[in-house]
């Protein structure tokens, strides 16, 4: 079966600090993979996707960036963190489009 | 782009009784409608999905209806219990990729 890791599951940052978090899936090769934010008490934005190796597609502009450099790898980075990227960060795969499935969060906290 | 309004924002029933959330799209060319369950802390975990082909779907207590002429559907859970207390969002897609989600219906069941 299908496993989906994030790391770190918690984080607290200062403003101005870089970002890098991980998501990683296991059981199935070449995955759609995702970025969710959820801010909170509010809906999921859907960040970036990939279709596979290199592509990303980014749907909203902002200071973050995504990168996929292994197959069933997915990367959120940011250079300067601001107090607005606060949120709950989701990754979520899919095997084809349609059905996603989510990963633990990551819990990001902005000083 | 696509835009997913959700009604009720809250939601109180109590145990035994049903639950209606319903939801409206702007794309006509959307062709994908999941639902996700968030419980407190935790990842959205996908409930129950429907493809703009199919009127309705229905699995166990959950069941999903589709109007795509009123560009409407929604979610009905019947003889709710406690454990179906959550946060509920619906999403719709016209790529498969990139899910617009609602802003969510907190659900409390009261025993």
């Amino acid at each position: 079966s299908q496993t989906i890791h994030q790391w770190p599951a918690t984080l607290v940052q200062p403003v101005g600090s870089p970002l890098s978090l991980e998501c990683t899936v296991e059981g199935t090769s070449n995955p759609n993979l995702y970025w969710y934010r959820q801010a909170a008490g509010r809906g999921l934005q859907l960040l970036f996707y990939s279709v596979g190796i290199g592509q990303i597609s980014s749907e909203v502009p902002q200071n973050l960036s995504a990168s996929r450099p292994q197959d069933r790898q997915f990367i959120l980075s940011s250079k300067k963190l601001l107090l607005s990227d606060s949120g709950f960060y989701l990754c979520a795969w899919s095997q084809r489009p349609y059905e996603q499935y989510f990963g633990p969060g990551t819990r990001l906290t902005v000083t | 782009g696509e835009n997913v309004e959700q009604h009720p924002s809250t939601l109180s029933v109590q145990e035994g009784d049903s639950a209606v959330i319903k939801c409206t799209y702007s794309d006509s060319a959307s062709n994908y409608f999941p639902w996700y369950k968030q419980e407190l802390g935790k990842r959205p975990q996908l409930i129950i999905d429907i493809r703009s082909n199919v009127g309705e779907k229905k699995d166990q207590r959950i069941a999903v209806t589709l109007n795509k002429t009123a560009k409407h559907f929604s979610l009905h859970i019947t003889e709710t219990q406690p454990e179906d207390s959550a946060v509920y969002f619906c999403a719709a897609t016209n790529s498969g990729y990139a899910l617009n989600f609602g802003k969510g219906t907190s659900l409390l069941v009261t025993p």
